[in-house]
């Protein structure tokens, strides 16, 4: 059955690199990592996707190693505006199931 | 602005009472999802629709129903509603299954 685990709660300075890891175990090779962000009271926001290896746009880098028994959001150089909380989603291609965390809660300081 | 619409924007009602949650995808999303958020908690996955058909359930209550239409609007049914059930619920939809998700911007649910 698979799971998705992430830490509850993490803090970072403005300036810094901030990586969340989520740890998915059982997922099969056609399933989805996918990241969103969510700020109080608003609906959650894509930041990125993937299958494995490396995908980074304009906002995030994720990072698949090829067990992909998890996933790594790296946010580079975050700003207080990045304080909210990041959830990670499995979505699994056999029965199109939606595993999601429990969400971190990311907390930036000046 | 997601392109997905929510309505009511806020919704009070009492115990033992049934209400009807609406939701319109963005244009050309086949892919209707809803969840449930209760206060400082995560979201919850109720279920999900492709282009009129259900998809996949999560932790949907029998007391909650919902279905989607031709025209790919959706509705969440909540009936005998419990204090419990005060929440955020969510819409969001997707071009399809696994593709980014668009997320409307909720409807409020208070059970008095």
């Amino acid at each position: 059955l698979a799971k998705t685990t992430q830490p509850i709660s993490m803090d970072s300075y403005e300036g810094q690199e901030v990586n969340i890891t989520c740890s998915h175990n059982n997922i099969a090779t056609n399933d989805y990592i996918t990241w969103y962000q969510q700020f109080p009271s608003q609906g959650p926001r894509f930041i990125i996707q993937g299958y494995k290896t490396k995908v980074t746009n304009e906002v995030a880098s994720l990072f698949i190693p090829a067990d992909r028994k998890s996933s790594t959001l790296s946010l580079p150089r975050v700003s207080l505006s990045d304080t909210a909380v990041y959830y990670c989603l499995v979505v699994l291609d056999s029965n199109y199931q939606l595993i999601w965390g429990a969400g971190t809660k990311l907390i930036i300081k000046p | 602005d997601s392109g997905v619409t929510q309505t009511p924007k806020h919704l009070i009602t009492a115990t033992g009472q049934r209400v009807t949650l609406r939701c319109s995808p963005r244009s050309g999303d086949l892919s209707v999802y809803w969840y449930q958020q209760s206060l400082d908690q995560g979201l919850q996955f109720l279920i999900q629709y492709y282009n009129g058909e259900e998809r996949a359930k999560g932790n949907i209550l029998e007391r909650f129903s919902a279905q989607q239409f031709p025209d790919l609007h959706s509705e969440l049914n909540l009936s005998s509603l419990e204090l419990g059930d005060s929440a955020l619920y969510f819409c969001a939809s997707s071009a399809a299954v696994g593709y980014e998700q668009y997320f409307g911007p909720g409807t409020r649910l208070t059970v008095t």
